[in-house]
């Protein structure tokens, strides 16, 4: 079973416009973290915003923030006022548990294409 | 701010050849992470490194892998053998101590087998 499930492979969407790129886990582990990260075409991966499975408020940076909903076991995130420069590929990734050099899980990334 | 840093940044090599890819961690962390990413697909976890040992590896990670870290500043990832389906991004990543770090990436080597 997919780990990390991210079911827009693509999404084109209005300069200005807020959008919501979707993703859900599925882990047994109680003490988890979720990350988003970006990628433009240039290839480089850049770290948007992480989300605590403990975390008692959604988490926010800038423009990003994370719609974390764990009983349904998802953490979506929210772009407001999308500029030119947010079109790129966007992953979320999952890490297990808490101690020591614990692996990301990706999924398979939404494109997102705004649109002047 | 500090970055990871990887060389080179494409690297062309003939099948079967050995190939060594390089990567600075941030000075300060401690865990240090390889990816991959073949052309157009998701990010896939190679190795973690930990105090000078492997703490964990997956599927992918067979003998012809190894990682290495040599001083206290390089890390790096040797594929002894290339095969044509090596070809890829590898991505090096590092993180610090604490439960809410993001492992911060480099900004890959592009490996090309030909």
């Amino acid at each position: 079973a997919q780990k990390i499930t991210q079911t827009q492979p693509g999404m084109f969407v209005q300069e200005k416009e807020a959008v919501t790129l979707d993703c859900t886990y599925d882990t047994s582990d109680q003490s988890y973290g979720l990350f988003w990260y970006k990628q433009p075409s240039s290839g480089e991966m850049i770290f948007l915003i992480y989300q605590g499975s403990y975390d008692e408020q959604n988490a926010t940076e800038g423009r990003y923030s994370l719609n974390f909903q764990k009983a349904r076991k998802s953490a979506n995130l929210v772009i407001s006022a999308s500029q030119l420069g947010d079109s790129a590929m966007y992953f979320c990734a999952m890490r297990e548990g808490w101690r020591g050099a614990q692996k990301l899980v990706f999924g398979q990334g939404t494109r997102l294409t705004i649109n002047p | 701010e500090p970055e990871v840093t990887q060389t080179p940044s494409h690297q062309v090599t003939q099948m079967g050849q050995e190939v060594i890819l390089r990567c600075v961690p941030i000075s300060n962390h401690l865990y240090f992470y390889w990816y991959r990413q073949i052309l157009g697909q998701k990010v896939e976890f190679l190795v973690s490194f930990y105090n000078n040992e492997i703490s964990e590896k997956s599927e992918i990670f067979d003998d012809q892998f190894s990682v290495e870290r040599p001083d206290g500043s390089n890390f790096t990832l040797k594929i002894r053998s290339t095969k044509l389906e090596d070809s890829a991004m590898y991505f090096c990543a590092s993180s610090g101590e604490g439960t809410r770090q993001p492992q911060h990436f480099g900004d890959g080597t592009r490996l090309s087998i030909l």
